[in-house]
């Protein structure tokens, strides 16, 4: 157990809805990252947010937007939903605000796009 | 751009042999992170290894290993003693300050055989 807390586990949806995604990091974490995995893709870096701010920014479409509380969990909102959407979306905690330290994934939210 | 290739998509090996995973990176920065990761069939994302590229001695983990060529830009794991419960996805990434993100490879899928 990673104690980094992604809900929900699936999600189905049709095209042109808007879906959230919620990530919980392990205690102690400031950081969390988002990332998307797709058969055609791979595993690719969404955003990362340390502490409340935005830190870094990788392939995000502006359809997707994220944001970080102040109780540090991370909420990932997809709109306008494409069929291309259909992946695995991984949340990631980390301690402190840089990419080179360890970082705890969460068991991934699988969205499906019909 | 930053890049990370992993050659072999997929591999078997017999349990208790030894296997190593290839993964080569481009890049201009001299001082950086690699990683590698596991994804088992549970799909959570599972630290294996870390490297950092200013440190000569090749990182290890119990039964797993990396060989570090900086000159080259290789960075392979070796499992040895291989165990029906590394048969998983690997993922071999790389942390630039420049670009401040990870950047994984493709992936090699990796079946131990019983």
């Amino acid at each position: 157990d990673s104690g980094v807390t992604q809900t929900p586990k699936h999600l189905i949806t049709a095209t042109g809805q808007r879906v959230t995604l919620r990530c919980s990091p392990r205690s102690g974490d400031l950081s969390v990252y988002w990332y998307q995995q797709s058969l055609d893709q791979g595993l690719q870096f969404l955003i990362q947010y340390y502490n409340g701010e935005e830190r870094a920014k990788g392939n995000i479409l502006e359809r997707f937007s994220a944001q970080q509380f102040p109780d540090l969990h991370s909420e990932l909102n997809l709109s306008s939903l494409e069929l291309g959407d259909s992946a695995l979306y991984f949340c990631a905690s980390s301690a402190g605000p840089y990419s080179n330290q360890p970082q705890h994934f969460g068991d991934g939210t699988r969205l499906s796009i019909l | 751009a930053q890049t990370v290739t992993q050659s072999q998509p997929e591999m078997s090996v017999q349990e208790a042999e030894t296997v190593t995973l290839s993964c080569t990176y481009d890049t201009s920065e001299n001082n950086y992170y690699l990683f590698w990761y596991k994804q088992p069939p549970s799909r959570q994302m599972i630290l294996v290894i870390r490297q950092e590229a200013y440190k000569q001695q090749n990182a290890t983990e119990n039964r797993f290993s990396v060989n570090f060529q900086k000159a080259a830009k290789s960075f392979s794991l070796k499992i040895s003693d291989s165990q029906l419960g590394d048969t998983a996805m690997y993922f071999c990434a790389f942390f630039g300050n420049r670009d401040d993100k990870i950047i994984f490879g493709k992936g090699t899928r990796l079946h131990i055989l019983p």
